[in-house]
């Protein structure tokens, strides 16, 4: 268990709607970060936050947003869904400390399957 | 942006053959870390490099960092069914961490 929560588990919804995805992250962590894998590939980064402010984005489409709340729970918004959104979505958190970062910790993964 | 390549893509092997990936950046990286995502589960972080030349192991494992910083490896020694999954290398950038392609290890008993 990475202490990283995810929810919900699987999500099944037709193209044109939106999701919510939901990540508490680990006990203490002010990181958080979303990653996207679609099937068989590799690990596409999205979005990361620290403690409420947004810090990083890499290639999320604009029909995506994300947002970490003062509880330091994030949620990763999809809207306008296409098939091509299928995948799995992580959730990671990482420790901070001065001059780097440590390992990242991910949950278990929201799986989106668009119809 | 950075990009960190890994090859192969895919590796076939029989139980107890070696098994080893190699991680390329363009770039001298400060860092690297390693990940390895079983069938269905989520990346597990294995370990992290720093230092040019460093080479650390872990029982069957062994990971090497280049002396130049831009490339790393990751060897399996004698592998078993349990190494199966898809090998991760991850360079911790600022703000975020890039992931290379990745190796899907195959273990055939």
């Amino acid at each position: 268990d990475s202490g990283v929560t995810q929810t919900p588990k699987h999500l099944i919804t037709a193209t044109g709607q939106r999701v919510t995805l939901r990540c508490s992250p680990r006990s203490g962590d002010l990181s958080v970060y979303w990653y996207q894998q679609s099937l068989d590939q590799g690990l596409q980064f999205l979005i990361q936050y620290y403690n409420g402010e947004e810090r990083a984005k890499g290639n999320i489409l604009e029909r995506f947003s994300a947002q970490q709340f003062p509880d330091l729970h994030s949620e990763l918004n999809l809207s306008s869904l296409e098939l091509g959104d299928s995948a799995l979505y992580f959730c990671a958190s990482s420790v901070e400390y001065r001059g780097g970062s440590g390992e990242l910790f991910f949950g278990e993964g929201s799986r989106l399957t668009v119809l | 942006g950075q990009q960190v390549m890994q090859i192969p893509q895919y590796q076939h092997v029989q139980e107890g053959e070696d098994f080893t990936t190699y991680c390329n950046s363009s770039t001298t990286l400060s860092n690297i870390q390693w990940y390895k995502q079983r069938p269905g589960g989520h990346p597990v972080f294995l370990i992290q490099l720093v230092k040019s030349g460093e080479v650390k192991k872990q029982k069957r494992l062994t990971f090497q960092f280049g002396e130049a910083k831009k490339n790393s490896s990751l060897h399996i020694t004698a592998t078993q069914t349990t190494d199966v999954g898809t090998y991760f290398c991850a360079f911790a950038g600022t703000y975020k961490y890039i992931f290379g392609t990745g190796t899907r290890l195959k273990v055939l008993a």
